[in-house]
């Protein structure tokens, strides 16, 4: 039972335009939500977290959407730099759960120069 | 500020012998999270533990894995008798002792089984 799906497996845009990831869950407890960023051969950095009770977060070049009603969340890069090319994993954390991380599968980010 | 890290970064081991992976969360964290991630998924939790506590063992195999975090030294986990399935990138994660909020990860050690 997959409670974080990123269900594009990859994409690619061009260097200046924005980047969409795209992220659903299914566990309505889920209260908190983060994305990582990982390059090869290392470990996830984070990126920028959204609370349940807030619909938009922002962070420089990045912003996190979340939509309760859908349990969909969307993390936005403008513009994308080659530098940004990475796998992205969501994460999401339930209330009164230890704060453990259940992760989305992620997608690797190609931003062409 | 030295990072969360972890050793060994690369492990080879003969199926039955046994894996012992380190981590050192980063100064003043007395919190950790293990996490495991297979080829091509993502991660997913395994043990939670803080010093001379485990608080949540609930995705950990049943048999073959421990995991500890000593009062002094980093926090071990230790895998008996692996096997080929055992082959994956451990990654550690620390917190500064509150459960909840971003988790700041280790490099990761990737363990191969042959």
């Amino acid at each position: 039972d997959q409670q974080v799906k990123q269900n594009s497996p990859s994409l690619s845009v061009q260097e200046g335009r924005i980047s969409i990831l795209n992220c659903d869950y299914t566990n309505s407890m889920f209260d908190y939500f983060l994305w990582y960023k990982k390059y090869p051969a290392e470990g996830p950095t984070f990126l920028i977290s959204i609370s349940s009770i807030k619909d938009k977060n922002e962070d420089g070049r990045f912003t996190v959407f979340l939509n309760k009603s859908a349990k969909h969340l969307s993390l936005h890069i403008v513009p994308s730099q080659p530098g940004d090319s990475a796998v992205y994993f969501c994460a999401a954390s339930a209330v009164g759960n230890t704060g453990k991380l259940i992760f989305g599968q992620g997608t690797t980010l190609q931003v062409k120069p | 500020n030295a990072g969360v890290m972890q050793n060994p970064r690369h492990l080879v081991r003969r199926r039955g012998q046994e894996a012992r992976l380190r981590c050192s969360p980063m100064k003043g964290h007395s919190h950790v999270y293990w996490y495991r991630q297979l080829p091509e998924e993502g991660l997913k939790f395994m043990v939670y533990l803080q010093k001379e506590n485990i608080i949540d063992e609930s995705g950990m195999p049943k048999e073959r894995f421990s995991a500890e975090f000593p009062k002094e030294g980093p926090s071990i986990l230790r895998i008996q008798q692996v096997v080929r399935g055992d082959s994956a990138a451990y990654f550690c994660a620390s917190v500064p002792g509150l459960a909840g909020g971003e988790q700041y990860f280790g490099p990761g050690t990737r363990l191969t089984v042959t």
